[in-house]
């Protein structure tokens, strides 16, 4: 499975946009780019996902690297309710088995 | 209805009880999962259940026993456990195995266990 490298930790300040990086340099053809965050005290939840394009939805955007050996989930204006840990997780198209395989994540903290 | 419910939320067990962790979900999907999760470090997949039947095992131990015995339910058997499977134990479920799409994984809050 290939692997993400991302910053423990990050800070942002209540209603600024926070930008988090994740590193994928062995990044396959095949391999679809998810985020997930997990909110204190809670189960993980799904936020976005991208092959090749750059993707937003109603939570926030995922900007893909040309090479594909980078992301950045951008949130465009944090607010306290997005202080969480954010994992970064390649999924291979040709999984048949359903895993997830969740890397340390980014614990982002948000300032009022 | 996009909830996974996961009961109970807490457990105390000592090492030679028998306890069942139980996971319920009502959107129609077809592959259901347990995760192991201990303090400050991320989701570990244990099983996944593919239309009720054991597709992944990541080498658990065979103190946990899951069990599904039908499309809503997942159950987790515990048998003699050691005080390291103290975790917290999440439960998931999406529309299938299948790679490709989103095919997001709903997760439940999780049973925090803990074995004296």
């Amino acid at each position: 499975d290939a692997k993400t490298t991302q910053p423990n930790s990050m800070e942002s300040n209540e209603e600024e946009p926070v930008h988090l990086p994740c590193n994928h340099s062995t990044i396959s053809g095949t391999d679809y780019i998810h985020w997930y965050r997990q909110l204190p005290s809670q189960g993980p939840e799904y936020v976005i996902h991208g092959l090749t394009s750059n993707v937003n939805n109603r939570m926030a955007s995922l900007a893909i690297a040309e090479d594909r050996k980078s992301s950045t989930l951008i949130l465009h204006r944090a607010t306290l309710r997005d202080a969480a840990v954010y994992y970064c997780i390649l999924r291979d198209e040709n999984n048949q088995g359903g895993k997830l395989i969740f890397g340390q994540g980014t614990e982002l903290s948000v300032k009022p | 209805d996009t909830e996974v419910t996961q009961t109970p939320k807490h457990l105390v067990m000592g090492m030679t009880n028998k306890k069942s962790l139980k996971c319920e979900q009502h959107m129609g999907h077809r592959a259901m999962y347990w995760y192991k999760q201990k303090a400050k470090k991320p989701p570990e997949l244990m099983f996944v259940y593919s239309y009720e039947k054991l597709s992944i095992n990541e080498s658990v131990p065979s103190r946990f026993s899951p069990e599904c015995p039908n499309s809503s339910l997942l159950n987790l058997h515990l048998h003699a456990l050691q005080p390291e499977d103290s975790a917290l134990y999440l439960c998931a479920s999406s529309q299938d195995i299948s790679a490709g799409v989103a095919n997001e994984q709903f997760f439940g809050p999780g049973t925090r266990l803990t074995v004296l």
